[in-house]
């Protein structure tokens, strides 16, 4: 069965160091996403990508962020100056939404710590 | 202030038992729920979801209940095994919100042998 896939699985970087997550999102599909996960917290919503052009972000994605599709396959999350309260799961999703709203599929995560 | 750390209710059925696991939500422009099981160390796994124009939907030893009126979602697993031990996960989508998914707090569902 396809699926999402990431990496690191863990990533462990310097406060202020930039740092970027990779995602392989299905291979169909058309919309992308991340999430992330603070230790025992809800899953949260970060961003939306489609047709190359970000369709949604929360509040958590200021201008520290940022999201990219490269190539035909990869789809990645930069922070540009990691904070201590960027700790955290990172999951990215993927979804094939035609006229409807379709299942988001998830990767596995890379935890990310900064020190 | 929202808490550190988010204490887990916890739902504990025997081996071969049903489980119902509850979700409410507050906003009755939501049109889209999904429930997703998530297994430690590993992200939330897609199970089954529901559009607000039905009241049931069933999978494989899944049946997914939505009652608008009271803003209730439940997941009622047939047959609980060991492999089902997780959290579970209610999430929803606003008719307005494009496809931004909103996460619920989460049970933890412990099936005893």
């Amino acid at each position: 069965e396809p699926e999402v896939t990431q990496t690191p699985s863990h990533q462990v970087t310097q406060m202020g160091q930039e740092v970027i997550l990779r995602c392989v999102p299905i291979s169909n599909h058309l919309y992308f996403y991340w999430y992330r996960q603070i230790l025992g917290q809800k899953v949260e919503f970060l961003v939306s990508f489609y047709n190359n052009e970000i369709s949604e972000k929360s509040e958590i994605f200021d201008d520290q962020f940022s999201v990219e599709r490269p190539d035909g396959s990869n789809f990645t999350l930069k922070i540009r100056s990691t904070k201590l309260e960027d700790s955290a799961m990172y999951f990215c999703a993927s979804s094939f939404n035609s006229n409807r709203v379709q299942p988001q599929h998830f990767g596995d995560g890379t935890r990310l710590s900064i020190l | 202030g929202e808490s550190v750390g988010l204490h887990l209710p916890t739902l504990s059925v025997q081996e071969g038992d049903n489980s119902i696991i509850n979700c409410a939500y507050s906003n009755s422009a939501s049109d889209y729920f999904i429930w997703y099981k998530q297994e430690s160390g590993k992200g939330p796994q897609f199970i089954i979801d529901i559009r607000s124009n039905m009241d049931k939907r069933q999978g494989q030893r899944v049946t997914v209940l939505l009652n608008k009126t009271v803003k209730h979602l439940s997941l009622q697993i047939a047959a609980t095994q060991p492999g089902d031990s997780a959290v579970y996960f209610c999430a929803e989508i606003l008719n307005n919100a494009g496809n931004m998914l909103t996460f619920g707090g989460g049970t933890r569902l412990m099936v005893k042998p």
